[in-house]
């Protein structure tokens, strides 16, 4: 079956400007999580869902950044604002639920460059 | 909040050789653990995981690992690595709560022919 799909594949903005990056994890996972992926950091959690609802935002890094999901499927992350140091590999992850023993499924990423 | 070692940052073998990566946590409480490589070019995938019962764990294509309670450890092992096996490595770990997942930072093995 299909596996979690992001959009853009790759995206360059100017400081400043805000972005959109999409996620489809797979159809019936109820859970959706937002990592990073740079080269000073490593991967950090962002931001998970279950369902609409994210009950833990902890890893969001300033209130630039903003998640929502609709439907219980797609979920969008926006960052206002941009600064350089946004520049990174945005991935998603989804899993059936929410336990914590459960595999996470990752899709492809967004490379954010931020000029 | 847990945290996630993984002292080995670059390893080098050459093919039929065999590999032990290093992974230690820092949780006292209930972890569950996985290992997720990722091959050139293309996104994060499971090798294994452990989160109760036997402590070896066995996974895909050959690879395997032990959760040492007594160590924090859960270090990845595979017998004779093959070329196809030159990935980056992450090992990473969610608590009885909280499922996200604390990630270290990886290590990229490059197998030589």
């Amino acid at each position: 079956g299909a596996g979690v799909s992001q959009s853009p594949s790759n995206k360059v903005t100017e400081k400043g400007k805000d972005v959109e990056l999409r996620c489809d994890p797979i159809s019936g996972h109820t859970a959706l999580y937002w990592y990073r992926q740079s080269l000073g950091q490593g991967l950090e959690f962002l931001i998970y869902f279950q369902g609409n609802s994210a009950p833990d935002k902890s890893g969001l890094p300033s209130d630039r950044f903003s998640a929502e999901r609709t439907g219980g499927s797609v979920s969008t992350l926006t960052i206002q604002r941009t600064q350089q140091e946004d520049s990174a590999v945005y991935l998603c992850a989804s899993s059936p639920d929410g336990y914590s023993y459960n595999e996470q499924f990752f899709g492809p990423g967004t490379r954010l460059t931020v000029l | 909040a847990q945290s996630v070692s993984q002292h080995n940052h670059h390893v080098i073998l050459s093919e039929a050789a065999s590999l032990e990566l290093g992974c230690n946590y820092s949780y006292g409480g209930t972890v569950n653990l996985f290992w997720y490589v990722q091959y050139p070019g293309q996104h994060l995938q499971l090798l294994l995981k452990y989160f109760s019962g036997d402590p070896l764990v066995k996974g895909i294509k050959g690879f395997e690992a032990e959760f040492i309670k007594s160590k924090f450890s859960f270090n990845l092992r595979k017998p004779s690595v093959q070329w196809s096996d030159t990935a980056e490595y992450f090992c990473a770990v969610s608590t009885g709560t909280a499922s996200k997942l604390t990630f270290g930072t990886g290590t990229r093995l490059q197998v030589t022919l």
